[in-house]
């Protein structure tokens, strides 16, 4: 199947700086990525969708101030996540869609805010 | 939009018992059901999808059915392995190629 790479897979920071997340579809072109959020023990929240080349479209109660999306090109998608909080601690996970409607996912990021 | 429900939220099995994990959809317009499992800190990996042409499909111990009349969509896990105990999510494809999420089914399967 289609490769979706994550990084970092770990992430540590100081509360009140700004960590990136890189999401890249390695064989694919992927017009369109997701971010999720997921809290232990339950299921996949939807945060954003990402189009390249164009704005992120974020889910309701998501902060796209603070949680900054670009998709610059068919392969990359980064999430900043900006001023970060220990509330913001969590593990994210992107996906992007392949031809046939399939998601493939990253590796996930385990952030942990200091 | 689209709500997708899943059930149980855990499931406990005998070894080489069946488990079954069913989920409803709301949108009839949705044409794309895929399964994945999740293990602990790991990411989801798809293991069987059905789209909204055919009502059955298996994979060696694996299988989903759909039902588009009720609008709802089962995975069948037959001869259960230990390796088999983990998170399963099921999905429906929405608008936008946006999957739309059921809760997770935590499955323990019992030497």
């Amino acid at each position: 199947g289609a490769v979706v790479s994550q990084h970092p897979s770990w992430v540590i920071c100081k509360s009140g700086t700004s960590v990136k997340i890189e999401c890249r579809s390695l064989d694919f072109q992927a017009t369109t990525m997701f971010w999720y959020r997921q809290f232990p023990k339950q299921s996949l929240m939807l945060m954003a969708t990402s189009n390249e080349g164009s704005k992120a479209t974020y889910e309701q109660g998501v902060e796209k101030d603070k949680f900054l999306i670009n998709h610059a090109s068919l392969t990359l998608s980064t999430l900043t996540v900006t001023s970060a909080h220990p509330e913001d601690s969590s593990f994210y996970i992107c996906s992007a869609i392949g031809e046939n409607t399939e998601a493939f996912f990253g590796q996930g990021t385990r952030l942990t805010v200091v | 939009g689209e709500n997708v429900e899943q059930h149980p939220s855990t499931l406990s099995v005998q070894e080489g018992d069946s488990a079954v994990i069913k989920c409803t959809y709301s949108d009839s317009a949705s044409n794309y059901f895929p399964w994945y499992k999740q293990e602990l800190g790991k990411r989801p990996q798809l293991i069987i999808d059905i789209r909204s042409n055919v009502g059955e499909k298996k994979d060696q111990r694996i299988a989903v059915t759909l039902n588009k009349t009720a609008k709802h969509f089962s995975l069948h896990i037959t001869e259960t392995q230990p390796e088999d105990s983990a998170v399963y999510f099921c999905a429906a494809k929405g608008s936008n190629y946006q999957l739309i999420w059921g809760a997770g089914t935590k499955l323990i399967i019992k030497p």
